[in-house]
C-alpha cells in the first residue's frame, strides 16, 4: 500500500530563513504528487502539483518542489519565508495505475512556524 | 475565496444522531469530493461524485452516505453518529472526473459529537 510520511510535525524558522518540508512516499511506481497548504481556519489550497515532466516544479508563493525517483522524495521549498507562509503543509499521492488513478492519500502534514 | 461552499459551518450534535453537510461546488465544476479531517487520523478521502454518480469511495463508514443532485451541489449523511465522528468535513470541487485535477477546497464543516 502506497504511503506519504512527512518528517516533522512541527518546523520552526526564522523570517527570511530558507523553508524545507520533507515528503517521502512509498510506491513502486512514481506517483502524482502534491503539496497543499491549509491556512488557520480555511480549506486546503493547492500548492504545486508534479504529475510528468520536468522534476523540479515551481508553484504559488515563491514555493517549490523537486522530484527525486531515487529517493522517493518530493521535498517543499522556499528560499526565504515571510510571517505569511505560517501554515499547515500536506504533502499528497495519487497512484498512477495506467488509465486508472486512485485518489488523494495525504501525509499528516507539518505545521510551519515563522519567527520575527 | 475557493469558491466551494460549505454548510454549516459548525454543528453541536449528540452520540446516536443523523447530520447533514452540505456542499456547493465551484460554478462548472462537476466533480465533488468529501474529506475528513481529524487530530488521529488526519485528512481521509471519504468519497468523489462526478456529475451525479458516484465515482470512488474511500475510507468512508457504512453509517455515512452522500449524494450528488442534478444541481451539482451534495450533501453528506452521517448517521448513528459515535464521538470518533467528531471531525472537520471538507468539499472539494473540480471540473474534470480524475483526481489529479486541481481540487479546490470548501472552508469545511466541524463537526462535534457530544
Amino acid at each position: 500500500a502506497q504511503s506519504v510520511t512527512q518528517l516533522g510535525s512541527h518546523v520552526s524558522v526564522s523570517e527570511g530563513a530558507l523553508v524545507l518540508l520533507r515528503c517521502n512516499y512509498s510506491s513502486s511506481v512514481p506517483p502524482y504528487l502534491f503539496w497543499y497548504v491549509q491556512y488557520p481556519n480555511q480549506g486546503l489550497q493547492l500548492l504545486l502539483k508534479y504529475t510528468t515532466g520536468a522534476t523540479l516544479v515551481k508553484g504559488i508563493n515563491g514555493f517549490e518542489a523537486e522530484f527525486k525517483k531515487s529517493e522517493t522524495s518530493f521535498h517543499l521549498t522556499k528560499p526565504s519565508a515571510h510571517m505569511s507562509d505560517a501554515a499547515e503543509y500536506f504533502c499528497a499521492v495519487i497512484m498512477n495505475y495506467g488509465g486508472s488513478q486512485g485518489n488523494l492519500i495525504f501525509g499528516k502534514g507539518t505545521k510551519l512556524s515563522v519567527k520575527p | 475565496d475557493s469558491g466551494v461552499t460549505q454548510t454549516p459551518k459548525h454543528l453541536i450534535t449528540a452520540t446516536g444522531q443523523r447530520v447533514t453537510l452540505r456542499c456547493s461546488p465551484r460554478s462548472g465544476d462537476l466533480s465533488v469530493y468529501w474529506y475528513q479531517q481529524s487530530l488521529d487520523q488526519g485528512l481521509q478521502f471519504l468519497i468523489q461524485y462526478y456529475n451525479g454518480e458516484e465515482r470512488a469511495k474511500g475510507n468512508i463508514l457504512e453509517r455515512f452516505s452522500a449524494q450528488q443532485f442534478p444541481d451539482l451541489h451534495s450533501e453528506l449523511n452521517l448517521s448513528s453518529l459515535e464521538l470518533g465522528d467528531s471531525a472537520l468535513y471538507f468539499c472539494a470541487s473540480s471540473v474534470g472526473r480524475g483526481p489529479y485535477n486541481e481540487q479546490f477546497f470548501g472552508p469545511g464543516t466541524r463537526l462535534t459529537v457530544l
